[in-house]
């Protein structure tokens, strides 16, 4: 069963304060990972996608990156905008579903 | 363009009584996803659609639940004899052919009261 653990469960930053968000994960065989951003109340926001060891992905000031067993997601200094769930999920190789992980819980402080 | 719509965005129900869930997907996409959010609970797989192909039920928690699918385009989630713990959000998410990545609504709270 495929199996997706993010840390930590809540971020509080300051403004201009740097931070990473990791998301290890178990599958029989990636297809994809996915990143996505979920405000209080709205849907999941897609993010990115990273599909293979080494990748990486830039949106403004986050950046997406992958390895064999873990991804992180990189917030280079965060605005109060950038408060939000962050949730990674996986797709493997013989399945179209995303697994989620639970998200992390990111508050950033003027 | 027009992103994924759902309705109602929020439904109250009593105990014992039927709903029905309603998701318009992006124009043009071709798989269609139910997924339910529950209070502490990360995202769980509920149901998938692809064109004609059976769909895939695999994640749906007990024979309450039903979906379909009508025409390719807008899909229903029935939950017969709702209980407590049926209490979610229910959000829909459509993907186009070729693609990979989910694109989602902004989901239907459901209360069973």
């Amino acid at each position: 069963e495929d199996q997706v653990t993010q840390s930590p469960e809540a971020l509080r930053l300051q403004e201009g304060e740097s931070s990473s968000l990791n998301c290890s994960y178990t599958v029989s065989g990636l297809r994809g990972l996915f990143w996505y951003r979920q405000d209080p109340g709205k849907g999941p926001e897609f993010l990115f996608t990273l599909y293979s060891a080494g990748e990486e992905k830039e949106k403004e000031r986050l950046k997406a990156t992958l390895t064999k067993k873990e991804s992180f997601l990189h917030i280079t200094a965060p605005k109060p905008e950038d408060s939000a769930t962050y949730l990674c999920a996986v797709q493997a190789v013989n399945d179209y579903k995303l697994s989620f992980g639970a998200g992390t819980t990111v508050t950033v402080r003027a | 363009g027009a992103g994924v719509s759902q309705s109602p965005s929020n439904k109250v129900t009593e105990k014992g009584k039927d709903v029905e869930l309603r998701c318009d997907p992006i124009s043009g996409h071709t798989a269609l996803y139910w997924y339910r959010q529950s209070l502490g609970q990360g995202l769980e797989f509920l149901i998938y659609f692809q064109g004609n192909s059976a769909p895939d039920k695999s994640g749906l928690p007990s024979d309450r639940f039903s979906a379909e699918r009508t025409g390719g385009s807008v899909s229903t989630l029935t939950i017969q004899r709702t209980q407590q713990e049926d209490s979610a959000v229910y959000l829909c998410a459509s993907a186009p052919v070729g693609h990979y990545e989910q694109y989602f609504g902004p989901g239907t709270r459901l209360t069973v009261t």
